[in-house]
This record gives C-alpha cells, sequence and structure tokens, in this order.
C-alpha cells in the first residue's frame, strides 16, 4: 500500500501570508494526489485535483504541485476563512489514502 | 443541485450489523464511481470503499474487508454500505463521495454531509 506523510501537522500564519502545506508519497503517483479542506462540523471540500489543477469556485490564491513523490498546497495570501483543517489524498490506486491532515490556524 | 445525503447511521452493539445508504439527486448517478471515507471522532479522514459505476469493480480498505460491503442501486439513485461485525474502532462520521468526472484523476468532488455510527455496548 502507499503511504501519504504529510507535514506539518499544524500551522499558525498571519493574514496575507503564504502558507505552504507537503505531502510525501511512499511510492511514485504520477499526478494522482488531491487536496481537501475541512472546517469544523462540515464535510470536507475539494480543493486541487490532478496535483494541480484547480476545482471550479475555488479561489485562485489556493495553488497546487508536484509530481511522482513529493507535492506542495500553497495558499499564496492567507484569508480569515482559511481556518481549516487541510487533508491531502492519493486517488492513483487503491486503498486510497489520506495525509494525517494539517491544521491551519491564525496568528 | 448536486447532492448527496447519507442515512442509516445509530447507536449499535459491537458485534451488530448497519446500513448506510446515501442518495444521489442533480447529476447522472450512473455514470459515476462512488465512495465511502469515514472519520473518527477527533481524527483524520479514512478511505473505506469504492465502487465503479456499474458496480463492475469494487474495492475495499483492509480494515474493513470481509465485514462491510458496498452497493448502489442505479435505478434508485442510491449507495449502499452494509457493515456487519461491528468493532468499536469502526465509530466514526461516514460519508460517501463522487469521483470527479475528470480525465486521470480519481478525486472526490462532491461530498455528503455524513452519519454517524456508533459502536458500543
Amino acid at each position: 500500500d502507499i503511504q501519504v506523510t504529510q507535514s506539518p501537522s499544524s500551522l499558525s500564519a498571519s493574514v496575507g501570508d503564504r502558507v505552504t502545506i507537503t505531502c510525501r508519497a511512499s511510492q511514485g503517483i504520477s499526478n494522482g494526489l488531491s487536496w481537501y479542506q475541512q472546517k469544523p462540523g462540515q464535510a470536507p471540500t475539494l480543493l486541487i485535483y490532478a496535483a494541480s489543477s484547480l476545482q471550479s469556485g475555488v479561489p485562485s490564491r489556493f495553488s497546487g504541485s508536484g509530481s511522482g513523490t513529493d507535492f506542495t498546497l500553497t495558499i499564496s495570501s492567507l484569508q480569515p476563512e482559511d481556518v481549516a483543517t487541510y487533508y491531502c489524498l492519493q486517488d492513483y490506486t487503491t486503498p486510497y489514502t489520506f495525509g494525517q491532515g494539517t491544521k491551519l490556524e491564525i496568528k | 443541485e448536486v447532492q448527496l445525503v447519507e442515512s442509516g447511521g445509530g447507536l449499535v452493539k459491537p458485534g451488530g450489523s448497519l446500513r448506510l445508504s446515501c442518495a444521489a439527486s442533480g447529476f447522472t448517478f450512473s455514470s459515476y464511481s462512488m465512495n465511502w471515507v469515514r472519520q473518527a471522532p477527533g481524527k483524520g479522514l479514512e478511505w473505506v470503499s469504492s465502487i465503479s459505476s456499474s458496480s463492475s469493480y469494487i474495492y475495499y480498505a483492509d480494515s474493513v474487508k470481509g465485514r462491510f460491503t458496498i452497493s448502489r442501486d442505479n435505478a434508485k439513485n442510491s449507495l449502499y454500505l452494509q457493515m456487519n461485525s461491528l468493532r468499536a474502532e469502526d465509530t466514526a462520521v461516514y460519508y460517501c463521495a463522487r469521483v470527479i468526472a475528470a480525465a486521470d484523476t480519481d478525486a472526490f468532488d462532491i461530498w455528503g454531509q455524513g452519519t454517524m455510527v456508533t459502536v458500543s455496548s
């Protein structure tokens, strides 16, 4: 099975900061990685698919990059509404595996 | 409006059974692969099972293999998860999620609101 290691587990940043979250897969997964945002008490929502494609309706301050084993989610200018937990998912092959999550807070 | 609505959660004793349902609306359900994902209280997301649009391909996480069965009824626009031999560690919110209609990706673009399953004596 493919393991996914997400870092950091928590992050505190100021409004307007550039924020980066990373995921590393235990073996190559091409561009088979997606990113999700989950706010407290809500279901996850899709931000990025195929490593770098922005889901419709998602603000352009969110971007994804990477291929193979190393992937990054970037928020170019952090906004108060971005407070949430972020997860990556390797959807390249079953069993699909999520990263451990990154809890993002405002400083 | 594209929507997924789960139901069937509740409190069940260890060793018991429960059947979850996910009602789809606002899209052509029969054209999409579907998944179940769960989240234990205060924990991260865990993929549980996947089923292709025509039920030809079905996959399970090792943690539920042999105990859970995913199925769908395209005529009723519904997805199901039959859960048997339930354990305390199956306690979680269970989400159904749709696979995006895009090439070369199995990302989950639509999620339901979740249904809570509690396994306790």
